[in-house]
């Protein structure tokens, strides 16, 4: 069956430009997260939506990034006014388990450069 | 703060020996604890776990060993193979605080030599 997907690939962008990121999970899972790996780091957790509940969002690292799930599916994350330190990968995992971390899927992430 | 911490950046190993990757935490209300493996241009896949009421776990050619009183955990892979070529993610979580959100650590990139 189909994995994580995301979109798109590749993104450049000039400083302050907006950009939008979207993830799309595997179907039928519940908890959706978002993750990012800048340079020589680990991967970041950002934000964590469980079905209808209120997103965990206690890994955005300023109030220029936003995440929404639609319909308990699709998710877009969004940077507004990008820097050049939000230059990363961007990773979206989902899983059908939350209280299992290992049924976490990635998708392959996202590569942003904001020049 | 790096709750999670991974400090060697790499790792080259030859072909049918033993690979050994450390990893130290910081957060004592970790209970659960992760090995990913990642190859380029993919996201990480899961490889193995143990629950912080075990000390080992293993799963063939892999076993992860945990030290609570230390805070540590290692990975070995045994005997290492040429596929085995990646980086590899220690990441820790609290299952029932936090939703399995993951704390991952920075890395090691192991490289096995035929």
């Amino acid at each position: 069956g189909a994995g994580v997907s995301q979109s798109p690939s590749n993104k450049v962008t000039e400083k302050g430009k907006d950009v939008e990121l979207r993830c799309d999970p595997i179907s039928g899972h519940t908890a959706l997260y978002w993750y990012r790996q800048s340079l020589g780091q680990g991967l970041e957790f950002l934000i964590y939506f469980q079905g209808n509940s209120a997103p965990d969002k206690s890994g955005l690292p300023s109030d220029r990034f936003s995440a929404e799930r639609t319909g308990g599916s699709v998710s877009t994350l969004t940077i507004q006014r990008t820097q050049q330190e939000d230059s990363a990968v961007y990773l979206c995992a989902s899983s059908s388990d939350q209280l299992r971390a290992e049924t976490q899927y990635f998708g392959p992430g996202t590569r942003l450069l904001v020049l | 703060d790096q709750q999670v911490k991974q400090n060697s950046p790499s790792l080259s190993v030859q072909e049918g020996r033993i690979s050994i990757l450390n990893c130290d935490y910081t957060n004592s209300m970790f209970d659960y604890f992760l090995w990913y493996k990642k190859y380029p241009a993919e996201g990480p896949t899961f490889l193995i776990s143990i629950s912080s009421i075990k000390d080992k776990n293993e799963d063939g050619r892999f076993t992860v060993f945990l030290n609570k009183s230390a805070k540590h955990l290692s990975l070995h892979i045994v005997p290492s193979q040429p596929g085995d070529s990646a980086v590899y993610f220690c990441a820790a979580s609290s299952l029932y605080n936090q939703g399995g959100k993951l704390i991952f650590g920075q890395g090691t990139e192991l490289s096995v030599k035929p």
